[in-house]
Order: structure tokens, then sequence, then C-alpha cells
């Protein structure tokens, strides 16, 4: 059972176009963590959201932690070819120790000319 | 800086054989994870550290061996390998006060 669903797994997409890409459970966490990840690289960090309710925005993108700390959303507004990449969103459990991090299976993102 | 690095890149091992993955940070972080990504399966935790001395298991421990002599090494060891352990193995660390994690670009492992 995975602690994280994100959906959806795939998204192809042409530049110029919105998307948003869910991370949910059925659990609370103390914060959630957005990575993008290349092919052959390592994940790099995005953003971290850590209350209830926040917003963030990274130029074009907009990530958002829900009301009750169970879910997260990343918003893309005028997807272009370099946003192509793995997204995975990861999260502290507030029961759990701070120090594992449990990851989504990930969104794979193709945005083509 | 160098941040998270990871030896070697790329290794293929016979079942049976005994192997240690590289880790090493300069970034004088307390905390040092080890993770194994497999298709459709996302990053799993195999072991954690929070500082010299002290480690944890995660998720996924079984067949796995891990020591912090020193704040800046991480190494994972594996004692008998099995071709379920092929995978991507990626280390990460972080600093007190920040979620974040900073992540090596991962050794690929093939057991045969």
């Amino acid at each position: 059972t995975q602690l994280l669903e994100q959906s959806p797994q795939f998204l192809s997409i042409q530049e110029g176009e919105n998307l948003t890409v869910y991370c949910n459970s059925s659990s609370v966490f103390s914060s959630l963590q957005w990575y993008r990840q290349e092919p052959g690289e390592g994940p790099v960090l995005l953003v971290t959201v850590v209350t209830g309710g926040e917003v963030k925005k990274l130029k074009r993108l907009t990530f958002q932690f829900g009301d009750a700390r169970k879910d997260s959303s990343l918003h893309i507004t005028a997807a272009q070819t370099g946003d192509t990449g793995l997204y995975l969103c990861a999260g502290v459990l507030i029961t759990g120790g701070g120090n594992k991090l449990t990851f989504g299976t990930g969104t794979q993102l193709k945005v083509e000319l | 800086n160098a941040g998270v690095t990871q030896t070697p890149k790329f290794q293929v091992l016979k079942t049976g054989q005994s192997m240690t993955l590289q880790c090493a940070q300069d970034m004088n972080h307390e905390y040092m994870s080890w993770y194994r990504q497999d298709p459709g399966m996302g990053l799993r935790l195999i072991h954690y550290s929070v500082g010299a001395g002290i480690t944890d298991q995660g998720e996924v421990p079984n067949g796995y061996n891990v020591s912090r002599s020193t704040t800046e090494d991480f190494p994972l060891r594996l004692l008998s390998a099995a071709p379920s352990q092929t995978s991507v193995y990626f280390c990460a660390s972080r600093t007190e006060g920040r979620h974040g994690y900073t992540f090596g670009s991962g050794t690929r492992l093939t057991v045969v």
C-alpha cells in the first residue's frame, strides 16, 4: 500500500498548456516536499510546505498544501519543454520520525513543442 | 561544494557477492539516508542516520548494513547480493532545521 498516491502517473502535453499534479494520502504529514528528477540524476528539491493551506509560488509553479495536511498539488502554468521530468512528492508523517521521508510513486511529465 | 557524492555510478554483481556503495557529503549535514528507486514504486528508505554513530532502519532494510563513523561518510553494504537488489540507489543528506534533502546522482546496481 502506497502511503502517498500521485496522479496522474503520466502526462504528455503541448508547450503552453497548464497542468496540475496531485499528491494524496489518508495520513497527516508535518511537511510535504516536491522534487523534480531528470534521467540519470537524483531528485532535486523544488519546495517544502509545512503549514496547512499554505501556497508557495516558484515562477510558473504553484504548490499548495491541503488544509488538513493530507494532500498537496503542483500546478504548472504555461508549461515549457524544460519542465519535462519526473515529479515526486514526499512527506514526513506527523506520527513518524522526523527523518523518515516517504515518497509518492511520481508523475512523469513530458512537454512537447 | 561538491554536495553529495556517490560511487560507483554503475556496478554489476554476481549473486552472493558483497560490495559497498560509497556516499560522502561535504556540507556538514547531520542527517543522511539511503533510498532505492524501482520502477512503479518510487523511492523507498533503506537506512538513515541522524549523526555520527547513530543509524536506524527504514522501510526496506533487509540485506543491507550501514555505519556512520564520521559526519561526512555513510556507506551502504550489501552482504550477499540478490537479483531483487537490482535497483538504483540514492544517498541523500540534510541539515537540522531544513526539511529538504540534497541527493547524490545515484548508483545503478545490477545483480545477475
